[in-house]
């Protein structure tokens, strides 16, 4: 079956640090990989999307993910991490040529201590 | 720019009352939208796939009689919870795909209260 793994349900990074979130996918072939954060109570926006080529991805607030095919991988990462970081993240994917069923992972807690 | 919106954005409600939670695309046409459930520090869980002039598609596990979901129009998706009990209270969000992009938006989700 198809699934979407986040190895870590809570991180917890001092401002200023850089960031690594987790995320590894089970699927038959190479599905749209995406990120999401959700702040609490909100909805989810998209911070980056992977579909093809370029295997680092460069997203909205300074942050980017790394596709790795043989690891089955699309890990987040930002350089320095922001108070204003905090929030739910989830990775999320979509079969290629689907694009619209969205399988989401159970999300990382980050806290950002000051 | 292409927005979804969602309304409203918290809800309390008696049980056995039904609630109705619209989900709307701005600026763009939706013909497929998707509702989502999320219990707290959960991840987001597929219930349906709204269908513009046609029946939802349920998830498994997914009463569709509880959850009627109507897409009248291709801006418009509403869904129903009805003969609200407390176990229905959940984090709601809905979500769209602009066809002029690859991604789908999000609507800021309905907080339901069941009491």
């Amino acid at each position: 079956a198809q699934s979407v793994t986040q190895p870590d349900i809570h991180i917890t990074v001092s401002e200023g640090a850089s960031l690594e979130l987790r995320c590894n996918y089970s699927y038959g072939a190479t599905p749209y990989l995406f990120w999401y954060v959700q702040s609490p109570g909100q909805g989810l926006q998209l911070l980056l999307k992977y579909f093809s080529g370029d295997t680092l991805v460069q997203g909205i607030k300074g942050f980017e993910a790394e596709f790795k095919r043989s690891q089955s991988s699309f890990n987040l990462r930002k350089p320095s991490v922001h108070w204003s970081d905090a929030a739910e993240y989830f990775c999320a994917v979509a079969l290629t040529g689907g694009g619209n069923k969205l399988t989401f992972g159970t999300g990382t807690q980050l806290k950002v201590e000051l | 720019g292409a927005v979804v919106s969602q309304h409203p954005s918290r809800v309390i409600c008696k049980s056995g009352t039904s609630v109705k939670i619209e989900c709307r695309s701005l600026d763009f046409q939706a013909t497929t939208m998707f509702w989502y459930r999320q219990f707290p520090k959960q991840s987001l869980m597929l219930m349906a796939t709204s269908n513009e002039g046609s029946k939802a598609t349920y998830e498994q596990g997914v009463e569709k009689d509880k959850f009627l979901i109507n897409h009248a129009s291709l801006t418009l998706s509403t869904l129903t919870v009805t003969s609200a009990h407390p176990e229905d209270s959940s984090f709601y969000i809905c979500s769209a795909r602009d066809g002029r992009a690859s991604w789908m938006l999000f609507g800021s989700g309905t907080q339901l209260s069941v009491l």
